[in-house]
């Protein structure tokens, strides 16, 4: 059964204090890998697509990798507006709807 | 293009009312999809359309959920008879054809009282 796990569920860093969040996936045959920023009471924000492995994306202070099992996002140096949800989601195999994990709440504190 | 567009963005109901929810995508994305997001879990996926054509809806989705995309543009989602489980932020997305990331609204958050 297709899957994405994504850990750990919550984080709290000290501003300036880089981490990385991460996304496993169970799917037949990876179509691409999505990640998204959610803030509170408002829908999810695109942020990279991923394709292959080895592939990298990079905004701002965010990087997106991607691995055959395993994707990771890093943010380096982050400030208090990072704080968000992040969740990643992958196309199911053989249809075109997306599965997302139940992401990881991430709190900067200043 | 202001993204995608949806209405309400709240709605409270009486247990056993009827409510419809629109969502305008956007305009040159022809894949239109419904998501349920409850409080702590990710998006729950719904139903998508390709133009107006229903092609998945979820097994878990009841009888009381309908959606239509009438002209392949706008679409609607009612729920019949609400329960108080219905309670969640209901998400629109869109996205070009094959497998590109999806662009949400801002979601419709339902409360069944």
């Amino acid at each position: 059964e297709d899957q994405v796990t994504q850990s750990p569920e919550a984080l709290r860093l000290q501003e300036g204090e880089s981490s990385s969040l991460n996304c496993s996936y169970t799917v037949s045959g990876l179509r691409g890998l999505f990640w998204y920023r959610q803030d509170p009471g408002k829908g999810p924000e695109f942020l990279f697509t991923l394709y292959s492995a080895g592939e990298e994306k990079e905004k701002e202070r965010l990087k997106a990798t991607l691995t055959k099992k395993e994707s990771f996002l890093h943010i380096t140096a982050p400030k208090p507006e990072d704080s968000a949800t992040y969740l990643c989601a992958v196309p199911h195999s053989g249809t075109y709807k997306y599965i997302f994990g139940t992401g990881t709440r991430l709190k900067v504190l200043a | 293009d202001t993204g995608v567009s949806q209405d309400p963005r709240h709605k409270i109901t009486k247990r056993g009312q009827n409510v419809t929810f629109r969502c305008d995508p956007i305009s040159e994305h022809n894949r239109l999809y419904w998501y349920r997001q409850t409080l702590g879990q990710g998006p729950e996926f719904l139903t998508y359309f390709q133009n107006e054509a229903q092609l998945e809806k979820s097994r878990l989705l009841s009888d009381r959920f309908s959606a239509e995309r009438p002209k392949g543009s706008f679409s609607t989602l009612e729920i019949q008879r609400t329960e108080q489980g219905d309670s969640a932020m209901y998400l629109c997305a869109s996205s070009l054809e094959g497998y590109t990331e999806a662009f949400f609204g801002q979601g419709t958050r339902l409360t069944v009282v």
